[in-house]
């Protein structure tokens, strides 16, 4: 019954792989998010999708493609990992109009 | 454009006194406003959120929070700090339909014994 959850929680790979992590919202919202959260807590969004159609794409490196298949859904690949990369990445959800975010647990990416 | 500001990184208080976690903002229309927390090693909370309605806003755990235009602040209170309190806050400005959403750096709260 969780309302966003997100997979893996924990992730450590090596410089050069390739990560996805997946997102799943059950609220109906029809707005999801990523964001990044740097080892001093500062939060960035990286994408936004409405129904399925991008509409925020932040300065994101093009090794970063965000796929949302439904609405409920909203993975985010990564190609070639750098060490830069190493952060918690935040999943969300709204409706649109009521601007309230529901947040992931998140997922802590280690790259070694 | 939109900008959020928590004047402070760090806030410590003793268990049973009041906290204070201040906010500017700043925004070219009437803004949203929230406040967001995270404990540690989990996602964010809404602990509470201001829309133009009532200026002074009541949230979940005893908190709330006074929209000041004239200041354009607003500041996160609670009168008395619990233990658990202890955790990461966050405030945050958006426009309609939150698709610019503006986080603070955040708010560190410690809360001793």
């Amino acid at each position: 019954d969780t309302a966003v959850s997100q997979t893996p929680k924990y992730l450590v790979t090596q410089m050069g792989n390739d990560k996805s992590i997946k997102c799943e919202q059950n609220l109906g919202h029809d707005t999801m998010y990523w964001y990044k959260q740097d080892s001093k807590k500062f939060l960035k969004i990286m994408f936004s999708y409405n129904n399925k159609e991008l509409i925020i794409n932040e300065t994101v490196p093009n090794r970063f493609s965000p796929k949302s298949p439904d609405k409920a859904h909203l993975n985010l690949h990564i190609n070639s990992l750098e060490l830069g990369d190493s952060a918690v990445y935040f999943c969300a959800s709204s409706q649109v109009e009521a601007n309230v975010l529901t947040f992931g647990a998140g997922s802590r990416l280690t790259v070694l | 454009a939109q900008s959020v500001t928590q004047l402070d990184s760090h806030v410590s208080v003793s268990e049973g006194t009041p906290v204070l976690l201040r906010c500017n903002y700043s925004s070219s229309y009437s803004p949203s406003l929230f406040w967001y927390v995270q404990h540690p090693n989990k996602g964010l909370q809404l602990l509470l959120k201001y829309t133009s309605a009532a200026t002074l806003v009541k949230g979940i755990n005893g908190f709330e929070a006074e929209f000041k235009k004239s200041e354009t602040s607003f500041h996160l209170t609670k009168p008395s700090a619990h233990m658990s309190d202890a955790a990461e806050y966050f405030c945050v400005v958006s426009t309609t339909g939150g698709f610019k959403t503006i986080f603070g750096a955040g708010t560190r709260l410690f809360v001793k014994a």
